[in-house]
């Protein structure tokens, strides 16, 4: 079965940090290109920031609120992704979610622009 | 403030259709047929509907559809269904700065 399993989330200061971990199974993670998104209490999602596979220079990607406080990373051998969370604000209390594309029936991969395997979430409160 | 704009809610009886706008700019719906469609029922994770604008994912009713035109994307639901009561994402693409960008959600409600 394919899964992903986030975990990590917890109650943290406003200036803390925080590491989230997301457990893959089921696919093939070292191919895959992995992202983070993130969803407010009652507002949208959000893309966080995405790790290309190795195979593609294992680029990373950040979106403005998080840049340089952000820090997303893989370890292949684990199958785990994690995004490690520095200087946190108040506004960065979300449920944090990992979440990978697919190989569409054309056979063109979808690593940037449509996710079908979602984790469950993780929460992560930031509040002094 | 969200990226892409979003109609807060919608609603339709059963039976009815129902379509969703997605209003982006020239630098992201505009420029790119990668728009998708997430759908949430409460507590849960997003699903994924529809993705590069029309195609749906395996298993995703043929009553769910999508379109583009200009700087705007649309979902229509054909034939509502109680279980079709749920929120709404778009999504696209927007190239190496951005990404991806979401919508803020759209709350659809099957009276």
């Amino acid at each position: 079965e394919v899964q992903l399993v986030e975990s990590g989330g917890g109650l943290v200061k406003p200036g803390g940090f925080l590491r989230l971990s997301c457990a893959a199974s089921g696919f093939t993670f070292s191919n895959a290109w992995m992202t983070w998104v993130r969803q407010a209490p009652g507002k949208g999602l959000e893309w966080v920031g995405r790790v290309k596979s190795k195979s593609n220079g294992g680029t990373t990607d950040y979106a403005a609120p998080v840049k340089g406080r952000f820090s997303i990373s893989r370890d292949d051998s684990k199958n785990t992704l994690y995004l490690q969370m520095n200087s946190l604000k108040t506004e960065d209390t979300a449920i944090y979610y990992c979440i990978t594309g697919f190989y569409d029936r054309s056979g063109s991969y979808h690593g940037d622009d449509a996710f079908d395997i979602w984790g469950q979430g993780t929460v992560v409160t930031v509040s002094s | 403030q969200s990226a892409l704009t979003q109609p807060p809610s919608a609603s339709g009886s059963p039976g009815q259709s129902v379509t969703i706008s997605c209003t982006g700019t020239s630098s992201d719906i505009g420029r790119y047929n990668y728009v998708s469609w997430y759908q949430q029922h409460p507590g849960k994770a997003p699903k994924l509907m529809i993705f590069e604008v029309i195609k749906r994912l395996s298993g995703v009713p043929d009553r769910f559809s999508g379109s583009k035109s200009g700087n705007t994307a649309s979902l229509t639901v054909s034939g509502l269904q109680a279980e079709d009561e749920a929120d709404y994402y778009c999504s696209s693409y927007a190239g190496s700065n951005n990404i991806v960008v979401f919508g803020g959600g759209t709350k659809l409600t099957v009276l």
